[in-house]
């Protein structure tokens, strides 16, 4: 099992540019969500998704967007990268109730 | 809203010294909680878990408690290794918010030989 996969690892970004960053997971995992880690803040919710084609808000989803068309993934996009979305974004998954996530590998961004 | 609260770091120890991590968290409902445990340039991984008052979360030798009249998840253990330096991170989930979690700062950890 490869759990959660999360790509690319590391990425840099100019000031306005547009990317997405991927994550799949192979667990059959209804829910899957989005964080962003830095530095004394610990981990913020940016999206998360209870399924295939539901998503919602979670703590800091200005200039993020999310769908979910299958189960399996949930892209996170960056409409128009800016440095203060410099950090480390990590991608996690679980099925419903108090299992625990899986997380991924993270995929370490800077925004120049 | 439901928030956690951690120790601030870093915690420096000695191999075989006892290590406790305070954690008190605030929810308004009856939340699971959770220890997770994140290793240089690793994503976080589930260290272990209590889904009730007074369940005792365990796992490697790690221990938590989960107090609700303290509203308190500490997490134990009788003696590190140099091996347990990572970064360890108090977190909680409400069935009510469709099991967000929401996690603590994190709490840094370094065990010298």
């Amino acid at each position: 099992n490869a759990g959660v996969t999360q790509t690319p690892k590391f990425q840099v970004l100019k000031t306005g540019q547009s990317m997405t960053l991927q994550c799949a997971q192979d667990m059959n995992h209804e829910y899957m969500s989005w964080y962003r880690q830095d530095p004394g803040m610990g981990l913020r919710l940016i999206h998360y998704s209870v399924g295939a084609g539901i998503t919602d808000q979670g703590e800091v989803p200005n200039g993020y967007n999310v769908s979910r068309s299958t189960t399996e993934d949930f892209p996170l996009r960056l409409l128009s990268a800016a440095p203060s979305q410099t950090s480390v974004y990590f991608c996690a998954s679980s099925p419903p109730g108090a299992y625990g996530y899986t997380f991924g590998s993270g995929t370490r961004l800077t925004v120049v | 809203g439901n928030s956690v609260t951690q120790m601030e770091g870093p915690v420096t120890l000695s191999e075989e010294a006892f290590l406790t991590i305070n954690c008190t968290y605030t929810a308004t409902g009856y939340p699971s909680l959770f220890w997770y445990v994140q290793y240089p340039g690793e994503g976080l991984q589930l260290l272990l878990k209590a889904t009730k008052a007074d369940d005792k979360g365990s796992n490697k030798g790690f221990e938590a408690t989960y107090r609700k009249e303290t509203t308190s998840f500490h997490l134990e253990k009788g003696s590190v290794q140099v091996s347990d330096s990572a970064v360890y991170f108090c977190a909680l989930s409400d069935k009510t918010s469709y099991d967000k979690v929401i996690f603590g700062p994190g709490t840094s950890l370094s065990v010298i030989p």
